[in-house]
């Protein structure tokens, strides 16, 4: 069974770092692309980065370029984000998810249950 | 703002059909990048509900459609269930942004 299960969420102030995590099971992770996207308190998803499954291609949103860092480690099938100079507007819940088809119009087939960072002084 | 459209709410009686628009344009849907669409339970996370415009993951019931005309695409809910109450949204691929894109979210109330 396919799982994926982030961690390091939590309460940091702003201009503060964070970390996310997320460990995955029940798949061959090293042959996948990965991806986080968040959702704000009562609001839609939001992509923010991608990375392929060698680590060689990596995108981010413009809304987190600069800022957040996105890197896996396969031998330990694990996927970070290491988030700095932390915003109130980056509160939100963070997934991470599995990318699949090859096509640009990719989409996301698993998820994660998320963790909840939130930015307040 | 989202790039892709969708109405925010929608709502129908048990057993009945309803239909959820997203609305995108030459950048995105109707430069013939696929529509995906996902559910979202309350409190939890979005699961892939229809993938490549019309095609159900394992274990969706056929109930749950999806087609894409143009610069749009729908996703139609037939006999519907009160346990299909949830939030819907629509993805797809923006050239202009060079990233995937989600509709705003459609809420599905069963009357």
């Amino acid at each position: 069974e396919v799982q994926l299960v982030e961690s390091g969420g939590g309460l940091v102030q702003p201009g503060g770092s964070l970390r996310l995590s997320c460990a995955a099971s029940g798949f061959t992770f090293s042959s996948y692309t990965m991806n986080w996207v968040r959702q704000a308190p009562g609001k839609g998803l939001e992509w923010l980065s991608y990375i392929g499954s060698s680590s060689f291609i990596i995108y981010y949103a413009e809304s987190v370029k600069g800022r957040f860092t996105i890197s896996r480690d396969n031998a330990k099938n694990s996927l970070y984000l290491q988030m700095n100079s932390l915003r109130d507007e980056d509160t939100a819940v963070y997934y991470c998810a599995r990318k699949r088809s090859s096509s640009p119009s990719y989409y996301f087939d698993y998820w994660g249950q998320g963790t909840l960072v939130t930015v307040s002084s | 703002q989202s790039v892709l459209t969708q109405p925010p709410s929608v709502s129908g009686a048990p057993g009945q059909r309803v239909t959820i628009s997203c609305t995108g344009s030459s950048s995105n849907i109707g430069a013939d990048y696929d529509v995906h669409w996902y559910q979202q339970l309350p409190g939890t996370a979005p699961k892939l509900l229809i993938y490549g415009n019309s095609n159900r993951p394992s274990g969706i019931p056929d109930r749950f459609s999806g087609s894409k005309s143009g610069t749009s695409a729908s996703l139609a809910i037939t006999g519907l269930q009160a346990e299909d109450e949830a939030d819907y949204y629509c993805q797809s691929y923006d050239s202009s942004l060079s990233g995937v894109v989600f509709g705003g979210g459609t809420k599905l109330t069963v009357l």
